[in-house]
C-alpha cells in the first residue's frame, strides 16, 4: 500500500522563477494538505484541498497556490520565488469525513538560490 | 506569535530510561493535541493523539498527558530505546479550524546506549 508520494525529493531554482511540487495521497484518501518546513522549524500550514477546492489557507502570500485533481493528487505551485522560500514542503493526505489521521510524505527539499 | 512551544530543542537521555518531552499552547481553542516523530530525509510519522476531553493517552510505550489548564502536555516515552532518536514535534487543532495542524517548532531526542 503505498504511502504519500511526493516529486520531486530535491530541486534548485533560482531567485525570481517558478516552481511546480507534486503530491499523491495515499490510496483511499480524498484530502490533501500542504506544509512548508524551513530549518529548525515545525511545519506550517499553507493550505488544503478537498474536492478539487481550496478549503482552508494557512498565512501564506498568493504566490503560493494550488491544485488537486480528480484522482486526488495535487500541486502546489510558488511563483516569484524568493530565497525564504527554500524548506522543505510536505505534503499530507487524510479523509475528509475522518478529522484527523494525516499520512505525510516524506518532502520536497526546495532550495532557492 | 508561537501558538504552540517546544522550549526543549534537544533532549538526551539514556536507554532504558524515561523521555519526558514537553509541549506548551496558548490558543484555549485547542481541543485535539497529536505528537509526531520525524526521521532524518522522512515525513513526520503520527505517534499518538489525545483529545481535551482526556487527561491522558497511553500506546505501549507512549503516553501524553494532557493538563488543560495549565495548556501544557508532555509525552513520556518509557523505556527509551535507541531507535526512538528523533524529533518529536507537538501539534494541536481546533474542531473549528478543520484538519489545519499548527506544529511546535520540534524536540530532537537522543538516545544514548
Amino acid at each position: 500500500d503505498a504511502g504519500v508520494t511526493q516529486s520531486p525529493t530535491h530541486l534548485i531554482k533560482t531567485r525570481g522563477q517558478q516552481v511546480t511540487l507534486r503530491c499523491s495521497p495515499k490510496s483511499g484518501h480524498d484530502t490533501v494538505s500542504w506544509y512548508q518546513q524551513a530549518l529548525g522549524q515545525g511545519p506550517q500550514f499553507i493550505f488544503q484541498y478537498y474536492e478539487e477546492e481550496e478549503r482552508q489557507r494557512g498565512n501564506f502570500p498568493d504566490r503560493f497556490s494550488g491544485h488537486q485533481f480528480p484522482n486526488y493528487s495535487s500541486e502546489l505551485n510558488v511563483n516569484a520565488l524568493l530565497l525564504g522560500d527554500s524548506a522543505l514542503y510536505l505534503c499530507a493526505s487524510s479523509l475528509a469525513r475522518q478529522s484527523y489521521g494525516y499520512t505525510f510524505g516524506s518532502g520536497t527539499r526546495l532550495t532557492v538560490v | 506569535d508561537q501558538q504552540v512551544k517546544q522550549n526543549s530543542p534537544s533532549l538526551s537521555v539514556q536507554e532504558g530510561r524515561i523521555s519526558i518531552l514537553n509541549c506548551d499552547y496558548t490558543n484555549s481553542m485547542f481541543d485535539y493535541f497529536l505528537w509526531y516523530k520525524k526521521y532524518p530525509a522522512e515525513g513526520p510519522t503520527f505517534l499518538i493523539s489525545i483529545s481535551s476531553i482526556k487527561d491522558k493517552n497511553e500506546d505501549g510505550r507512549f503516553t501524553v498527558f494532557l493538563n488543560k489548564s495549565a495548556k501544557h502536555l508532555s509525552l513520556h516515552i518509557v523505556p527509551s530505546q535507541p531507535g526512538d532518536s528523533a524529533v518529536y514535534f507537538c501539534a494541536a487543532s481546533a474542531l473549528d479550524y478543520g484538519q489545519n495542524f499548527v506544529f511546535g517548532p520540534g524536540t530532537r531526542l537522543s538516545v544514548l546506549p
